[in-house]
């Protein structure tokens, strides 16, 4: 099956730096990538959906000036968490969907776990 | 009201034993539904779509009522290693965009 990966797998930072996190679809093109924010115990929460050449969309009460998305090709999502704090410690998922045949399939990446301290 | 509500759990299950998992959901624009298994510390896997005549994979079986706006998955003959949280998800199209809206999980523990 189509495989995504994230990279990286594991970040520790100091609060108050910027950490960027990349999205790729390795073996297929990619037009719409989602970006999902889980703490611990809880479900998957779409922070963001990132659309190739346009400006991502974000869900409510998701800071956009906080999380930014860029999707510049069809095979790469980037999500840098900017100024962050110790709250934003969290698993970070991306995900790609691969339109097939009239339908979609969705594919998750490994997850990135951000620790700030 | 959440948009994907789900039972809330956990299941506590001796193997063998028979589970079934329920789903609502509030969006009637909603186009397709799934099932994730998600273990714990991972990211989710797609465990099988939902589609409307209901479908079965194996021991699992997915059915949909869109009347009612319902999901279930029926997992039959559990084994230790169905242990997980399963995740009943929806997608709709919104402003053009798919979006797929996540329960909050159901955690099954089948125990010997």
């Amino acid at each position: 099956g189509a495989v995504v990966s994230q990279h990286p797998s594991w970040v520790i930072c100091k609060s108050g730096t910027s950490v960027k996190i990349e999205c790729r679809s390795l073996d297929f093109q990619a037009t719409t990538m989602f970006w999902y924010r889980q703490f611990p115990k809880q479900s998957l929460m779409l922070m963001a959906t990132s659309n190739e050449g346009s400006k991502a969309t974000y869900e409510q009460g998701v800071e956009k000036d906080k999380f930014l998305i860029n999707h510049a090709s069809l095979t790469l999502s980037t999500l840098t968490v900017t100024s962050a704090h110790p709250e934003d410690s969290s698993f970070y998922i991306c995900s790609a969907i691969q339109a097939l045949a009239g339908f979609y399939e969705q594919y998750f990446g490994p997850g990135t776990r951000l620790t700030v301290t | 009201r959440k948009e994907v509500e789900q039972d809330p759990g956990p299941f506590n299950v001796p193997e063998g034993a028979t589970v079934a998992f329920n789903c609502t959901y509030s969006n009637s624009a909603s186009q397709s539904f799934f099932w994730y298994r998600q273990d714990c510390r991972k990211e989710p896997k797609l465990l099988m779509s939902v589609y409307s005549s209901g479908n079965e994979d194996g021991r699992f079986t997915a059915q949909l009522n869109r009347a009612s706006q319902y999901i279930s998955l029926l997992i039959r003959d559990s084994k230790l290693s169905d242990s997980a949280t399963y995740l009943c998800v929806v997608l709709f199209v919104s402003g053009g965009y798919n979006k797929l809206i996540f329960g909050a999980g159901t955690r099954l523990a089948v125990h010997p």
